[in-house]
């Protein structure tokens, strides 16, 4: 399979613990983005990357929120000291700057903070 | 207000009738996307316009850019066809999402 990946699939923490999350993008795709979806909404933007270069942050990234993409490849997101606030499906795509907007979705990581 | 409105937010169809999801938005873009998500989170693409019609079996997509407005329309529903449906503009750096609609198809 040589779509987008993320791991962990679920995850529950209590709150105040640190979480990371990793997404492997498809092969080649230089630009990587990071989503969180609440029940019931769309998908809001939260970072993006090209390359190893992290171009863009939402105002909704906090200061607990930190994402890196080191060798330009994979991709980890941070939340440190979690709030139940931040439960939410978290998602990652990838997309080929050539290939314009057209973005592939991975299945997501749930957070489940208690 | 946002910047990507859908409607409506929840459709109930019986298999086989006409559906139409509809999106207007607020922002200039240069492509709108529509959107496939199914329980369990999955997204996956149906159609990416910038302009007039596209068409995917029983998938049809259109836009107006003057008017900001586009909609999907889903011929001859089926059960399977029940998801969320997102619409999604690309203001050239990011996509920014519709909150979706819910499509639950009976049979």
């Amino acid at each position: 399979d040589t779509g987008v990946s993320q791991d962990p699939r679920h995850k529950i923490t209590k709150r105040g613990q640190n979480v990371t999350f990793r997404c492997d993008p498809i092969s080649e795709h230089n630009r990587l983005y990071w989503y969180r979806q609440t029940l019931g909404q769309g998908p809001e933007f939260l970072t993006y990357f090209q390359n190893e270069a992290q171009l863009e942050k939402s105002r909704l990234l906090s200061d607990r929120f930190s994402a890196e993409r080191p060798k330009g490849s994979f991709s980890t997101l941070e939340i440190q000291r979690t709030e139940q606030g931040d439960s939410a499906m978290y998602l990652c795509a990838s997309s080929n700057i050539i290939a314009g907007s057209e973005q592939f979705f991975g299945p997501g990581t749930r957070l489940t903070v208690l | 207000k946002n910047e990507v409105e859908q409607s409506p937010q929840n459709l109930t169809a019986q298999e086989g009738e006409f559906i139409t999801i509809n999106c207007s938005y607020s922002v200039g873009i240069s492509a709108l996307h529509w959107l496939q998500q199914h329980p369990g989170g999955g997204i996956v693409s149906l159609f990416m316009l910038s302009s007039g019609k596209k068409k995917h079996g029983r998938l049809i997509a259109t836009i107006n850019i003057q008017e900001k407005h586009s909609s999907l329309h889903i011929t001859a529903s089926h059960p399977r066809d029940s998801a969320v449906y997102i619409c999604a503009v690309w203001n050239g750096n990011k996509l920014v999402f519709g909150a979706g609609t819910i499509l639950r198809v009976k049979s």
